[in-house]
């Protein structure tokens, strides 16, 4: 079964640190990748996508992603973390496959930004 | 332009009663999501409309929730006799066709709270 872990429950960075969030997937063939933001009482917010390609993928609010097939993991990064980027961050994983039609979230990591 | 929304925002019912949520997509996006949340989780899938055709419902936990989405607009999600375990944050995303069908826009969600 399609599975998509995220081991870090909760990350504390300091302000101007640099971030990265874990995402593992498992799934035999290759997914589509996504890592959407949720603020307190928002919705999620698609940060980034990765469909094919360029394995390592650029997307607002200066954070980047990459794809690394052989570790099944498309991890979160940002050089330098700004106080509003506190917030939920969710991985999701989409098949191309017949009768899958849903995108498979990860549990969440929640970001606190300590100035 | 105008993003997902969803009404009401809050919602408490008395255990036993019925409750509908209500989902306005973006306008033009023929794909519709219904996902719930409960605290501390990710996003889990309910429900996939193409237009007015209700393709998967594969998610949805019980015969009590039931979903529609009549003129291929405006969905709406319904929960008969809500139970505790009702309680949750039900998100309503839209998207486009093709690959676009993947990068799901969110509403702000319905927190439901059955007392």
């Amino acid at each position: 079964a399609q599975s998509v872990t995220q081991p870090d429950i909760h990350i504390t960075v300091s302000e101007g640190a640099s971030l990265e969030l874990r995402c593992n997937y498992s799934y035999g063939a290759t997914p589509y990748l996504f890592w959407y933001v949720q603020s307190p009482g928002q919705g999620l917010q698609l940060l980034l996508k990765y469909f094919s390609g360029d394995t390592l993928v650029q997307g607002i609010k200066g954070f980047e992603a990459e794809f690394k097939r052989s570790q099944s993991s498309f991890n979160l990064r940002k050089p330098s973390v700004h106080w509003s980027d506190a917030a939920e961050y969710f991985c999701a994983v989409g098949f191309d496959q017949t009768g899958a039609n849903n995108l498979f979230f990860g549990t969440g990591t929640r970001l606190t930004v300590i100035p | 332009g105008a993003g997902v929304s969803q009404s009401p925002r809050y919602k408490v019912a008395k255990r036993g009663q019925d409750v509908a949520l209500r989902c306005d997509p973006i306008s033009g996006h023929v794909s519709l999501f219904w996902y719930q949340q409960a605290l501390g989780q990710g996003p889990e899938f309910l429900t996939y409309f193409q237009n007015e055709a209700q393709l998967d419902k594969s998610g949805l936990p019980s015969d009590r929730f039931f979903a529609e989405r009549p003129e291929g607009s405006v969905s709406t999600l319904k929960i008969q006799r809500t139970q505790q375990e009702d309680s949750a944050v039900y998100l309503c995303a839209s998207s486009l066709a093709g690959l676009a069908w993947y990068e799901q826009y969110f509403g702000p969600g319905t927190r439901l709270t059955v007392t």
